[in-house]
C-alpha cells in the first residue's frame, strides 16, 4: 500500500519571502502524486500534479513542484509567497486503484 | 467552485441518530468518491462509486454506507452515530477517463457534528 510523509506540519513564513513544503512517499509501483490547498472553510482544490515526463511541474497561484524517484520526494515551492497563500496544503499519492492517500497536512501561515 | 455540490453544509445531531448526506458531481463526470476529514484520522478516504456501482472501499465502518443513483448524485448514510463520527465529510468526483491519474474535484464538505 501507499503512503504519503508530509515533514512539516506547521510553517510559519513572511509576506514575499519563499517557502518550501516537504513530501515523502511511499509505494512499490508507479505513483501519481497530487498537491492540493485547503483553504479555511473550503473543500480541497488541486494546485498542481505529477502523471509523468518532466520532473519539474508547474501549478496554478505560482507554484510548482518537483518529483525525485531516488528520494521518494515531491516538494512543493512557492518564490515569494501573499498573505492570500495561508491555508492548510495536503499531498496525496494515487496508484491505479484510483483513491486519493493524503498526508497529514502543512498549514501555511503568512504573516505580513 | 469545483462544480460538486454538498448538502447540508452542516449538520447536529445526537449519537445513535442516522443521517444522509447528499453529493452531486461535475456535469460528466461518472465517479463519486467519499473522505472524511477528522482532527485525530485526517483525510481518509471511505469509498467509491462508478456510474452507479462501487468500486473501491476504503477506512469505512459498517455502520456507514453509500449509493450512487442514475442521475449519478450519491448519498452517504451514517446510522448509530457516535461522538468520534463527528467530522467534515468530502465528496469527490471525476471524469475517470485513465485511472488513478484522473484529477478529483472536491466539494465544499458537510460538518457533522454528534453531540
Amino acid at each position: 500500500a501507499q503512503s504519503v510523509t508530509q515533514l512539516d506540519s506547521q510553517v510559519p513564513v513572511f509576506e514575499e519571502a519563499p517557502v518550501e513544503l516537504r513530501c515523502n512517499y511511499s509505494s512499490s509501483v508507479s505513483v501519481y502524486l497530487f498537491w492540493y490547498v485547503q483553504y479555511p472553510n473550503q473543500g480541497l482544490q488541486l494546485l498542481l500534479k505529477y502523471l509523468s515526463g518532466s520532473t519539474l511541474v508547474k501549478g496554478i497561484n505560482g507554484f510548482e513542484a518537483e518529483f525525485n524517484k531516488s528520494q521518494t520526494s515531491f516538494h512543493l515551492r512557492k518564490p515569494s509567497v501573499h498573505i492570500s497563500d495561508t491555508a492548510e496544503y495536503f499531498c496525496a499519492v494515487s496508484v491505479n486503484d484510483y483513491k486519493l492517500s493524503f498526508g497529514a497536512g502543512t498549514t501555511v501561515t503568512v504573516r505580513a | 467552485d469545483s462544480g460538486v455540490t454538498q448538502t447540508p453544509k452542516h449538520l447536529i445531531t445526537a449519537t445513535g441518530q442516522r443521517v444522509t448526506l447528499r453529493c452531486s458531481p461535475r456535469s460528466g463526470d461518472l465517479s463519486v468518491y467519499w473522505y472524511q476529514q477528522s482532527l485525530d484520522q485526517g483525510l481518509q478516504f471511505l469509498i467509491q462509486y462508478y456510474n452507479g456501482e462501487e468500486r473501491a472501499k476504503g477506512n469505512i465502518l459498517e455502520r456507514f454506507s453509500a449509493q450512487q443513483f442514475p442521475d449519478l448524485h450519491s448519498e452517504l448514510n451514517l446510522s448509530s452515530l457516535e461522538l468520534g463520527d463527528s467530522a467534515l465529510y468530502f465528496c469527490a468526483s471525476s471524469a475517470i477517463s485513465s485511472g488513478g491519474s484522473d484529477t478529483q474535484y472536491f466539494g465544499p464538505g458537510t460538518r457533522l457534528t454528534v453531540l
